[in-house]
Parts: structure tokens; sequence; C-alpha cells
């Protein structure tokens, strides 16, 4: 069974950073798991953030940035807006099917 | 930017099947590669992935869902649709389509209780 870990939750300033990370029970996590990353608001649909690992949909803000990072796949946050309060879930590629992550809870404070 | 709506039953009996379609909108879901797939939500859970059907028709799964899913494309109406049988109680979820890659969209979602 393969699991993918996230951070269970995480608090930033306004205006600040954060990384969230995205680690794979199997290893490292390369560009070959195609990492997606995924916000979800309360009472909302997820919304797509990244994909394959960097890339941006039209409407995703300048200051989310995906990338990999120490064998985990990242997204990193700058300039962090209180609108940026919300669960993130990363998905990685396993050969054919897709598996998310637990997700990770974003509290701006 | 493509949309996608599901629908389907709000109730399904333990052991019957769980039928959802997502219908496509603001693009042809034949045209391009792209992979669209089936998620789902239990109520205060994390997302997991049933599947997903690609462009071409082939299809992959859950391993842990593989035995009662199968999703599949109708091009004529733009839509793709999921079948989920043998469901219990663990099945009650928010179910969610979406298009997988650049511009990824996602339904609004459609919970589907199951229950006697």
């Amino acid at each position: 069974q393969t699991v993918v870990t996230q951070e269970p939750s995480l608090t930033v300033s306004p205006g600040g950073t954060v990384t969230l990370t995205c680690a794979s029970s199997t290893g490292t996590v390369t560009s070959d798991y195609y990492p997606n990353w995924f916000q979800q608001k309360p009472g909302q649909a997820p919304r797509a953030l990244i994909y394959s690992t960097s890339n941006k949909h039209s409407w995703t803000p300048a200051r989310f940035s995906g990338s990999l990072l120490g064998g985990k796949a990242a997204l990193t946050l700058s300039g962090v807006q209180p609108e940026d309060e919300a669960e993130y879930y990363c998905q990685l590629y396993y050969g054919g099917a897709r598996v998310f992550g637990g997700g990770t809870k974003l509290t701006v404070l | 930017q493509v949309q996608l709506q599901e629908s389907g039953p709000g109730l399904v009996k333990p052991s019957q099947t769980l039928s959802l379609t997502c219908t496509v909108s603001g693009g042809s879901i034949s045209s391009g590669s792209y992979y669209w797939s089936w998620i789902r939500q239990p109520a205060g859970k994390g997302l997991e992935w049933i599947g997903r059907i690609y462009t071409s028709g082939s299809t992959s799964y859950n391993p842990s869902l593989k035995s009662r899913v199968t999703i599949s494309v109708d091009t004529s109406k733009n839509q793709f649709s999921l079948k989920l049988t043998s469901v219990t109680a663990a099945d009650t979820a928010v179910y969610y389509c979406a298009r997988e890659g650049a511009e990824g969209s996602w339904g609004q979602g459609t919970l589907v209780t199951v229950s006697s």
C-alpha cells in the first residue's frame, strides 16, 4: 500500500513564507511522479494549483510555486495572504494510479 | 475554461450499484490529450482517487477499488461515467469529477449516501 505523507498542519503569519511537503513511502519523489497540488477551502470543491511538479494553471496566483526539495515534492507560498488559509493536498503518480496525500491544513495567523 | 458537472442519485442502497455521470461543457471531451478522473471525499476526511479514463478510452483504477469500479466515456454526449458496484456505507462521500493536466478543472461535487 503506497502512502503519501504531508504535514498535518502548518501555521504562517500574513506576508510570510511557508513550504508544504509531500513524501512518498516508496522513496525519493522525482518529476516522474508528476506531483500535483490542490487547494480546498471549507465547503468548496478542490481547485488545482500546480501540475507536473512546477507548472501553474492560468488562475494560480504567482505567490504559489512547486518544486522538488530534499527528496519530496514541495509547495511554497511566498507573501501569504489571509485567503490562503485552506487545506492543501498533493497527489503523486504511481505507474497508472494516482494517490493523494492526507492533506495539510494551513492556518494564516 | 472547461466546466464539469456531476449528476446521479444522491441515495443508493447497500449492495447496489452507484452510477454517476460527469457532463463536460466549454470543450470537447475527445479533443486534446487529457485524463478524466473521479475522486471522492468522505465527510471530514481527505481525498481519495478512484480512477481515470484517457481520451483514447484507456483506464486506470485505484487498486483498492479496482474490482468494483468501471469508468467509461460517451463522446457523443460529452460525458464520462462512474459505476461502483456492491456499495456499502463506507462508500458514502462527495464524488468529484475532474480533468487532469493543464487547466485542470473540477466539478462542484455530488453527495452520494449509501443507506437502506
